[in-house]
This record gives structure tokens, sequence and C-alpha cells, in this order.
């Protein structure tokens, strides 16, 4: 069993719609990042936490440290948000633990 | 400021050849990690770089790796000789010193051993 764990590892929603991905793990962690990958481009920090919540734009990320939850959140979803998006945690050390990944599209 | 680069961005090589791939970090970050996914499997952890040294190499597969940051600017990782299985993408990231500092990611190298 993976120390990180993502839900759903595909997701298709039709534009408009809300979406939530979701990341559970089992390590203890300093920090958890939500990263973005576009098919065939590099990896994008789109958020760091440690704890409460934060918002950029349309995306809001929350983290339960208690639970070791947390859940990204896509608000308006739009066609040009397909793409895989990854948890990833840091532990004690500087290593980060990575996630499966989930796959997004969003159909028109 | 430029970001996280990484070169070349695909590579072919034939089973047994050697294959270096490079990043040039964000200037002024000392921290400066590898990570590779293969093939279906989770991005993990290969090493960590703080300026010039390696301060943790625990997820390098074995000794057919080998990774350098002369200078404590760019690094290399080196693959000799390079394996099918070896094939993946490679990401570089780097990051300012502190625990919890934001690392930035390059756009990874697509190594292809046939």
């Amino acid at each position: 069993k993976n120390e990180v764990e993502q839900s759903p590892q595909n997701l298709t929603a039709q534009e408009g719609e809300f979406i939530t991905i979701n990341c559970s793990y089992s390590v203890g962690i300093s920090a958890l990042h939500w990263l973005q990958q576009h098919p065939g481009g590099g990896i994008v920090s789109l958020f760091m936490l440690s704890s409460g919540k934060k918002k950029h734009g349309r995306l809001i990320a929350t983290i339960n440290i208690q639970e070791k939850h947390s859940s990204l959140h896509i608000t308006a979803s739009h066609p040009r948000d397909s793409a895989v998006y990854i948890c990833a945690v840091k532990g004690s050390n500087y290593q980060l633990i990575w996630g499966a990944g989930t796959k997004l599209i969003i159909k028109p | 400021e430029a970001g996280v680069t990484q070169f070349p961005s695909h590579s072919v090589i034939e089973k047994g050849q050697t294959v270096t791939l490079r990043c040039d970090p964000i200037s002024g970050h000392d921290n400066l990690y590898w990570y590779r996914r293969v093939m279906g499997k989770e991005i993990k952890f290969l090493l960590h770089f703080v300026k010039e040294s390696k301060q943790d190499e625990s997820g390098m597969p074995n000794n057919r790796f080998l990774a350098e940051r002369t200078g404590g600017t760019y690094s290399t990782l080196k693959v000799q000789p390079a394996e099918l299985e070896d094939s993946g993408v490679y990401f570089c990231a780097s990051s300012r010193m502190g625990m919890n500092t934001e690392a930035f990611f390059g756009q990874g190298t697509r190594l292809t051993v046939v």
C-alpha cells in the first residue's frame, strides 16, 4: 500500500462542474503539495499546505492534519483544467512522497 | 527569472549506452532534487543535493546511476550502462534553503532505452 493514496484515479466531467480530488496519507508530514502535469509537459506546483485552506483563482486546497487527508477542488471547471493532478507529501526529511496522480478530463 | 531547465527534453538510446541528463536549477536555489517516473508507477525520489553535497541519495536505484553537482550550480545524472527498465521521465526540482520552501520543477527528460 502506497503511503500516499489519491482518488479517483480517473475523472471525467463536463465543463462547469465542481471537481474534487482527494489525497490520504499515512506518514507524518511537514507539508503537502498539490501539483499539476499537462500531457507532455513538466510539473507545476499549485499549492503547498501545512494546515487549513488555500485558494488561488478557481482552485481550492484544504488539509486536515488530524485525519491525514487533503482535497483539491476546482470550481467552474474548464477543458483547459484537463491534466494529471498529483498529491505529494514531505516528511521529516526533504523527500517528497508522491501519489499516483488523478487524470482529469473536462469535456466542453 | 528563468525556471528550472532540463536537457535534453527527450533521449532515445540503446541498451548498454550511456546517457547524461542535465538540470539547471533556479539561480540561488541550494536544494536540488532528482525524481523519476517509470512507466505506470508513481514518481519516486532519487536524490537531493544541498549545494554541491549529496544530502540524501537513498532513492538511487543502483550504481549505474551517478549524480553530480560540481560547484553547486547545475547537476548531471549519468546512467551507465543504461538498461531497458531505466526508461521513464526524469524530473529535476530546486528550492531555496528551508524545510518548507516551495519547489520548482523542470519540464522533465523523457528517456527511452531500446
